[in-house]
Order: C-alpha cells, then sequence, then structure tokens
C-alpha cells in the first residue's frame, strides 16, 4: 500500500526566504508525482507534475525534484511572498490511476 | 474554460440523516473522482468513475456511501446514514482521461459537511 509522508507538518518563515518542502513515498512505481496548492476553503490548484521518468519541473519560482529509487521529492519556493502562504499537498500516481496524497505542508510567509 | 462546479459549499445535518452532494466537471473530461479530506490530512479517493463506469470504489464505505454518475456528465454521492465521523470536506475532481503519465487533474471547491 502507498503512503506518501511529508514533512515539515507546518513551517512559518518571514517574506523573501527560500524554503523547502519535503514529500516521501513507500512505493516507488509511480507514473508521476504532483505537488498541489489549497487554499482555506478552496479545492487543489496543481502546481507541479513531475514524470516517473523526469528528475525535475520549474515553474516561476517554484521548482519540484524527484528521486524515484529513494521514494522523495522535494519542492524548492524561492523568494517566498505572503501569497505564497497556503497548504502544500504531494501526491503521486501508482498502477490502477489513483492519487495518493500526504498530509500536508502548512506554509505561512510572514510580510 | 469552466471548472469543476460543486453543490451545496456548505451543509450541516445531524447524524442518521442522509445527505447529497452534485458535481459538474469541466466540459469533455471523462474521468470523475470524489475525495474525502478529513481535517489535518490529505484527500484519500471514495470513488473513480470513467464515463459512467466505476473504476475504481475500493474505499468507499458502501454500507453508508454510494454515488452515480449517469450520462456519464454529473455526479451524485450520497451519505445515508450519516456518522459524526463523516465530517469532512468532499471534494470533486475531473481529468480529460485516467489520469497517468501527464494528465492532471482538476478540483472543485468542495462540499464542506459538518454532521451534529
Amino acid at each position: 500500500k502507498q503512503e506518501v509522508t511529508q514533512i515539515p507538518a507546518a513551517l512559518s518563515v518571514p517574506e523573501g526566504e527560500n524554503l523547502v518542502l519535503n514529500c516521501s513515498f513507500t512505493d516507488s512505481a509511480i507514473y508521476n508525482l504532483q505537488w498541489f496548492r489549497q487554499d482555506p476553503g478552496k479545492g487543489l490548484t496543481s502546481l507541479l507534475l513531475i514524470q516517473s521518468s523526469q528528475r525535475e519541473q520549474t515553474s516561476g519560482r517554484l521548482n519540484a525534484s524527484l528521486d524515484k529509487s529513494s521514494g522523495r521529492s522535494t519542492l524548492y519556493i524561492a523568494a517566498s511572498q505572503p501569497g505564497d502562504s497556503a497548504t502544500y499537498l504531494c501526491a503521486v500516481i501508482t498502477s490502477g490511476s489513483r492519487l495518493t496524497f500526504g498530509e500536508g505542508t502548512q506554509l505561512t510567509v510572514n510580510p | 474554460e469552466a471548472g469543476v462546479a460543486q453543490s451545496p459549499r456548505y451543509k450541516i445535518i445531524e447524524k442518521r440523516q442522509s445527505v447529497a452532494f452534485w458535481c459538474n466537471p469541466i466540459s469533455g473530461h471523462a474521468t470523475l473522482y470524489w475525495y474525502q479530506q478529513i481535517l489535518g490530512q490529505g484527500p484519500k479517493l471514495l470513488i473513480q468513475f470513467q464515463n459512467n463506469g466505476v473504476v475504481d470504489d475500493s474505499q468507499l464505505p458502501k454500507d453508508r456511501f454510494s454515488a452515480e454518475r449517469l450520462k456519464g456528465v454529473d455526479s451524485t454521492l450520497k451519505i445515508q446514514p450519516a456518522k459524526l465521523e463523516d465530517s469532512a470536506v468532499y471534494l470533486c475532481a475531473s481529468s480529460l482521461e485516467l489520469a497517468g503519465l501527464q494528465e492532471t487533474q482538476y478540483f472543485g471547491p468542495g462540499t464542506r459537511l459538518l454532521v451534529l
């Protein structure tokens, strides 16, 4: 059974700081890994999708890496802004097309 | 392009009552998902449809939960009877096809259920 763990559970940083969110998964037989953002009272927004054959993906100030063999991914956020405050969720797809989510990292960026 | 629509946004019921949620996916999306997200946890897949057929309902508590997707478009999720532990946000998502190498899922705003 696939299990996804995210560390830390919560993170508070001052504006402008670079930060790293961590995700680990137990079954390396994944099709892809995705990072989502969830704002309070809203649904999930996909930020980055990394296919199993890829090592990283970048979008603006976000960079996600994937080390499939060790079952790890990181989301790097550069020059954080208060608008980045949200919960960040990592999810993997294995056979059967089921998305398995971690419990999320709640990020607060203080002005 | 319109996103995934869900209603109602909020619902408060007493235990043992029944409740139903509605979802309208993005036009043309063949695959529809229902997730349950308990406070402080990540979403958990309840059921997955491909058109109007069920692909995966292994985590759906079938003694009280049911879902249907008539005509392969809109979907309803029902809980009967509700328990206190059903208090959660119910998220609907859709994707063009079965999620795979490149496919991503698009999520609705969710329905927040409180069972008293």
